[in-house]
C-alpha cells in the first residue's frame, strides 16, 4: 500500500504571496491532518480533516487553511507569507474512526519565504 | 492544552547498550502516546505506541512504559545499531482527536 504523499517537496516563495501544498492520504484513510515543524516551535497542528470537514483546529492565524476533497485529498493554503512561516509542512493520514487512530505521515513539503 | 515535556535533547549511547527517553503530559485525558522516529529530510515514522488502558507494549527492541498516575511514558531501545540514530518524538492525544501534542525531541546517536 502506497504511504502518504506531499507535493511539492520544496518551495520558495516571497513575503507577501501564498502558497498551496496538497496531500494525498494512504488509501482508505479519511482523516487528514497537518502539522508545521520548525526549529524553534518543534512539531504543531495545525488542523485536521475528516470527510471534507474541519474537525479540529490549532493555534494558528487565518491565514493558514485548509480543504479536503471527496477522494480525501487534502491542501493546505498559507496566504500573505511571512518569514517565519518558513518550515517544514507535513500532513499525517489516519483512518479517522471513532477511537483515536495511529497517524501516518508523509515526507513533508519544505517551504522557504524569503 | 497539553504540554508534554521530552528528556534528554540529546543521548549518546555506545552500539548495543540500551537507550531511555522519557515524557511527561499534563492533561489526565490524554489516552493515547505514540513515538516516532524521524531521519534527516524524512517524516516522522510511527514505531510504537500505548493507550491509557495498558502499562507497557514490547515490539521487538522497542518497549513503551505507561505511568497513569505519575502521567509520564518512556521509550526503552535495547540492543541499539547504528541505523537507530535519528531524532526520536513522544506524543499524546486525548479522547478521539487526531491532534497529536508533540516533545521536543531527542537526537539520539549510537556511536560504534
Amino acid at each position: 500500500k502506497a504511504g502518504v504523499t506531499q507535493t511539492p517537496r520544496y518551495l520558495i516563495k516571497t513575503r507577501g504571496q501564498q502558497v498551496t501544498l496538497s496531500c494525498s492520504p494512504i488509501s482508505g484513510h479519511r482523516s487528514v491532518s497537518w502539522y508545521q515543524q520548525t526549529p524553534g516551535q518543534g512539531l504543531q497542528f495545525l488542523f485536521e480533516y475528516f470527510s471534507e470537514t474541519q474537525r479540529n483546529k490549532g493555534n494558528f492565524p487565518g491565514r493558514f487553511s485548509g480543504r479536503q476533497f471527496s477522494n480525501s485529498r487534502s491542501e493546505m493554503n498559507v496566504s500573505t507569507l511571512e518569514l517565519g512561516d518558513s518550515a517544514l509542512y507535513l500532513c499525517a493520514s489516519s483512518t479517522g474512526g471513532t477511537t483515536t487512530n495511529e497517524q501516518f505521515f508523509g515526507p513533508g513539503t519544505r517551504l522557504t519565504v524569503l | 492544552g497539553e504540554n508534554v515535556e521530552q528528556h534528554p535533547s540529546t543521548l549518546s549511547v555506545q552500539e548495543g547498550d540500551s537507550a531511555v527517553i522519557k515524557c511527561t503530559y499534563s492533561d489526565s485525558a490524554s489516552n493515547y502516546f505514540p513515538w516516532y522516529k524521524q531521519e534527516l529530510g524524512k517524516g516522522p515514522q510511527l514505531i510504537i505506541d500505548i493507550r491509557s488502558n495498558v502499562g507497557e507494549k514490547k515490539d521487538q527492541r522497542i518497549a513503551v512504559t505507561l505511568n497513569k498516575t505519575a502521567k509520564h511514558f518512556s521509550l526503552h531501545i535495547t540492543e541499539t545499531q547504528p541505523e537507530d540514530s535519528a531524532v526520536y518524538f513522544c506524543a499524546a492525544s486525548t479522547g478521539t482527536a487526531s491532534k497529536l501534542t508533540f516533545g521536543t525531541g531527542t537526537r539520539l546517536q549510537v556511536t560504534l
